[in-house]
């Protein structure tokens, strides 16, 4: 069965650093998002991404954010400098969209720590 | 951002009894509704959805039912197993873009 795998599972970074969190989307899916979930609260929206381009964003994607698809199968999830409410679950998903099935398939989450 | 919202932070049910969770939204634009299912240390896995156009929709025990005019759904669960204890997210779209979730409610369900 296709799934969305996340690499690395947990992610340790010193305050300022950057990282980059990096996803492998469903091969036919048109659709990719990032989602975030600091300890014990909701899930939450960053961004949607589709056609090589941001589709739609949060209040939480500032320009300390940003998203790429560098080669037509990854897509990665870039914080320039981290900050210590940073540390959270990130979720990536990616669905068909589009008139296809609009569920999202998550991947497994990485897992983040500022220090 | 409160537009999809459960109130219930956690419910705990006997194992063969229904589950009822309850999801509420705000936006009227939504026109596509997910439950999510979460066990901790992985990510939300699809469960069922429903279309704005329908009212219910039936997945062997999973039942969602939508009621557009209250802007509320709820999923059911008949029976209710152990192995259903995770934590429930419900989810809504507009225009097939991305999805808002709702803070999550945590079954238990008890043998």
């Amino acid at each position: 069965e296709p799934e969305v795998t996340q690499t690395p599972s947990h992610q340790v970074t010193q305050m300022g650093q950057e990282v980059i969190l990096r996803c492998v989307p469903i091969s036919n899916h048109l659709y990719f998002y990032w989602y975030r979930q600091i300890l014990g609260q909701k899930v939450e929206f960053l961004v949607s991404f589709y056609n090589n381009e941001i589709s739609e964003k949060s209040e939480i994607f500032d320009d300390q954010f940003s998203v790429e698809r560098p080669d037509g199968s990854n897509f990665t999830l870039k914080i320039r400098s981290t900050k210590l409410e940073d540390s959270a679950m990130y979720f990536c998903a990616s669905s068909q969209g589009l008139g296809g099935s609009t569920e999202a398939f998550f991947g497994q989450g990485t897992r983040l720590t500022v220090v | 951002d409160q537009q999809v919202k459960q109130n219930s932070p956690s419910l705990s049910v006997q194992e063969g009894r229904i589950s009822i969770l309850n999801c509420d939204y705000t936006n009227s634009m939504f026109d596509y509704f997910l439950w999510y299912k979460k066990y901790p240390a992985e990510g939300p896995t699809f469960l069922i959805s429903i279309s704005s156009i329908k009212d219910k929709n039936e997945d062997g025990r999973f039942t969602v039912f939508l009621n557009k005019s209250a802007k509320h759904l709820s999923l059911h669960i008949v029976p209710s197993q152990p192995g259903d204890s995770a934590v429930y997210f419900c989810a809504a779209s507009a225009n097939n873009n991305d999805m808002r979730f709702g803070a999550g409610t945590r079954l238990t369900v008890k043998p």
